[in-house]
């Protein structure tokens, strides 16, 4: 079945500090998505991003289809990014990963 | 649009009793998916529409659940004589069509004492 892999499973970070997150895929890539689930559970659309470059404020994404992984980059983090990042891959449903549990400390 | 919509928010039921959530979707979107999540995990797949057609269900999903969504609109779970189990954020998700962007709501978060 298809896998999807995330890494690091936990990160801690200063705030202001940069961070980079992974996520590994076993198939090929209809459809990639990040969420950022906030602290109530509801998961927030980051990126939709199939393929290639795409930014939105101090976060950016990148996949690379033909390698079969994404990038998550948090630039100068903050406090209120702490939470859980999932990537989602889609084929026909979604298949998640187990996530990365980010910690910024002020 | 508001985006998507789950009703109700927390629900706390003894176990043996059954429970029955309500997700609208955004309008105009085909696809429906539900989605399990426990504690430190990711979200698992339990089923998905395609307007009124229940497409597919995982072996999670066993006899005590069911999901409908008559008229492709909203969608409905129902878990019969619940068990502790269950308890878990069940999220709620829509999508324009096949592999494009989709959209959770808030998620119903159950607890079965």
């Amino acid at each position: 079945g298809i896998q999807v892999e995330q890494s690091p499973p936990d990160l801690i970070l200063q705030e202001g500090a940069n961070s980079t997150l992974r996520c590994n895929f076993s198939d090929s890539v209809n459809n990639l998505q990040w969420f950022h689930q906030n602290p109530w559970g509801q998961l927030i659309n980051l990126f939709y991003i199939p393929s290639g470059t795409k930014q939105n404020g101090r976060l950016s994404a990148t996949t690379v289809a033909t390698e079969r992984y994404s990038l998550l980059y948090i630039s100068s983090s903050q406090t209120t990014d702490s939470g859980v990042y999932f990537c989602a891959l889609a084929f026909n449903k979604f298949y998640f990963g187990s996530g990365t549990k980010l910690n910024v400390k002020p | 649009d508001t985006g998507v919509s789950q009703d109700p928010r927390h629900k706390i039921t003894k176990r043996g009793q059954n429970v029955t959530f309500r997700c609208d979707p955004i309008s105009e979107h085909n696809r429906l998916y539900w989605y399990r999540q426990t504690l430190g995990q990711g979200p698992e797949f339990l089923t998905y529409f395609q307007n009124e057609a229940q497409l597919e269900k995982s072996r999670l999903l066993s006899d005590r659940f069911s999901a409908e969504r008559p008229k492709g609109s909203f969608s409905t779970l129902e878990i019969q004589r619940t068990e502790q189990g269950d308890s878990a954020m069940y999220l709620c998700a829509s999508s324009l069509d096949q592999n494009t962007e989709a959209f959770f709501g808030q998620g119903t978060r159950l607890t079965v004492v």
